[in-house]
């Protein structure tokens, strides 16, 4: 069965720089969501996208933006990196609410 | 303040049922109970949900009390590879996100 892509899986980029990140949600899911795991955190919601319309919004900084796709898929732009974008980003999709797919992540590194 | 409250970690034998509980006392009636697991830095994975009823999968089963206060998720026979991160999170279903807490970390001993 399909899974949630996201590229790339890993990142390495120095600080102030920019980096987006790219989530292809499972076919017919209507839903994408943003998530952030700092080490040794749990993840924490940033924001999603419903029918390609942001549906909700957590903890994402200013400098952070995201957007989906006409065909659904979903990026997240971030700026002005700091060290403490370090984490694990996670996408997820889902037609049923609650009922999430998660991706494998992507690991973003700062220097 | 956090919707639940889990043990930080518990250990299991493999091939024992591992029951790992939860508590949500301040559970409202329109929202439902979700178990997600993460094994290490790996994505979270959906286990199983529900609202009053008890709920079986191919996964899990789910035991929530009659006054919804607190649930057990119950993996039959637990493998080396269901180590994991448990997380218990209650949501409604016209929410647009899950909240992670803390999370039990189940450890499945040979």
């Amino acid at each position: 069965a399909a899974g949630v892509i996201q590229s790339p899986r890993h990142l390495i980029k120095e600080k102030r720089e920019t980096a987006t990140l790219k989530c292809y949600p499972i076919p017919r899911h209507d839903t994408v969501y943003w998530y952030q795991q700092g080490p040794g955190q749990d993840p924490q919601f940033l924001i999603s996208f419903y029918e390609k319309m942001q549906s909700d919004k957590g903890s994402i900084p200013d400098r952070f933006s995201a957007q989906q796709f006409s065909d659904y898929h979903s990026e997240l732009n971030m700026s002005s990196l700091e060290l403490g974008d370090s984490a694990l980003y996670f996408c997820a999709s889902s037609l049923v609410r609650g009922k999430e797919f998660f991706g494998p992540g992507t690991r973003l590194t700062v220097l | 303040d956090a919707k639940t409250t889990q043990p930080t970690s518990m250990d299991c034998a493999e091939g024992r049922a591992a029951n790992l509980p939860c508590n949500h006392s301040t559970i409202s009636g329109n929202e439902y109970v979700y178990w997600y697991r993460q094994i290490h830095s790996q994505g979270p994975q959906y286990i199983i949900h529900g609202l009053k009823n008890n709920e079986t999968n191919e996964m899990a089963s789910l035991i929530i009390t009659e006054d919804r206060k607190s649930s057990t998720l119950i993996l039959p026979h637990a493998t080396l590879r269901d180590t994991a991160v448990y997380y218990c999170i209650v949501e409604e279903t016209s929410g647009s996100r899950l909240t992670f807490g803390e999370g039990t970390q189940l450890t499945v001993n040979p």
